[in-house]
């Protein structure tokens, strides 16, 4: 069964500085989804990568997927107070079910 | 923007007793989805419903849980006899385009906290 890590678990960044978050997955994945979560609220989606080489950019964040690697990265580009959440990825193994991974509780300080 | 919706956003419940969650998917979405959150842990999914029938569930939807969809907006989860273990937050999910289509991004609602005492 498709299993999904992400590291790291916890990170804690300055303003301004730039930082990657990479996720992992253990089988092919027909796509894999980024999702926001601030405490207490629920699950909004940022990204779905579709395809080997695939990017996208929203803003300071920008994740890309490789296939052939099964991995993810999720690109945070001159962090923001405003970026503090838990980010998770999540793939899918020809099923209806999305893999969550660990998620990552990103906290950005002054 | 069209949203999904769940109630209620809290409930406390004895160990045994019956609770239904309830869900309004998004108005044109076709495909629904349960999931759960144990506090600090990861999104795990409970189960999927198309077509006025289960698609896909988990070995955590055991025969304690059900779903329906009585009419044409909500969507239930029902635990029958409570467990300590279930205490959670239950979210749901809707989507306008099934699993495999190219377009397809479930939208989640801002979920249940469920706390068996």
């Amino acid at each position: 069964e498709l299993k999904v890590e992400q590291n790291p678990l916890f990170l804690s960044m300055q303003e301004g500085k730039n930082y990657t978050i990479y996720c992992n997955y253990s089988t092919t994945s027909d796509r894999l989804y980024w999702y926001r979560q601030d405490p207490g609220k629920s699950l909004e989606s940022l990204f779905v990568l579709l395809s080997n080489g695939a990017v996208k950019q929203e803003g300071r964040l920008m994740a890309s997927l490789d296939t052939k690697a099964r991995l993810s990265t999720l690109h945070i580009t001159a962090a923001v107070h405003d970026l503090s959440a838990t980010y998770f990825c999540a793939g899918r193994e020809n099923t209806d079910k999305l893999i969550f991974g660990t998620g990552t509780r990103l906290q950005v300080f002054p | 923007e069209p949203e999904v919706t769940q109630t209620p956003s809290h409930q406390v419940t004895q160990m045994g007793q019956e609770v239904i969650l309830r869900c309004v998917p998004i108005s044109n979405h076709l495909y629904f989805y349960w999931y759960r959150q144990i506090l600090g842990q990861k999104v795990e999914f409970l189960v999927s419903f198309y077509n006025n029938e289960i698609s896909e569930k988990s070995e955590i939807f055991d025969d304690q849980f059900s779903v329906e969809r009585p009419d044409g907006s909500n969507f239930t989860l029902k635990i029958r006899s409570t467990k300590l273990e279930d205490s959670a937050m239950y979210f749901c999910a809707s989507s306008d385009w099934g699993p495999g289509d190219p377009q397809e991004t479930q939208y989640f609602g801002p979920g249940t906290r469920l706390l068996v005492l």
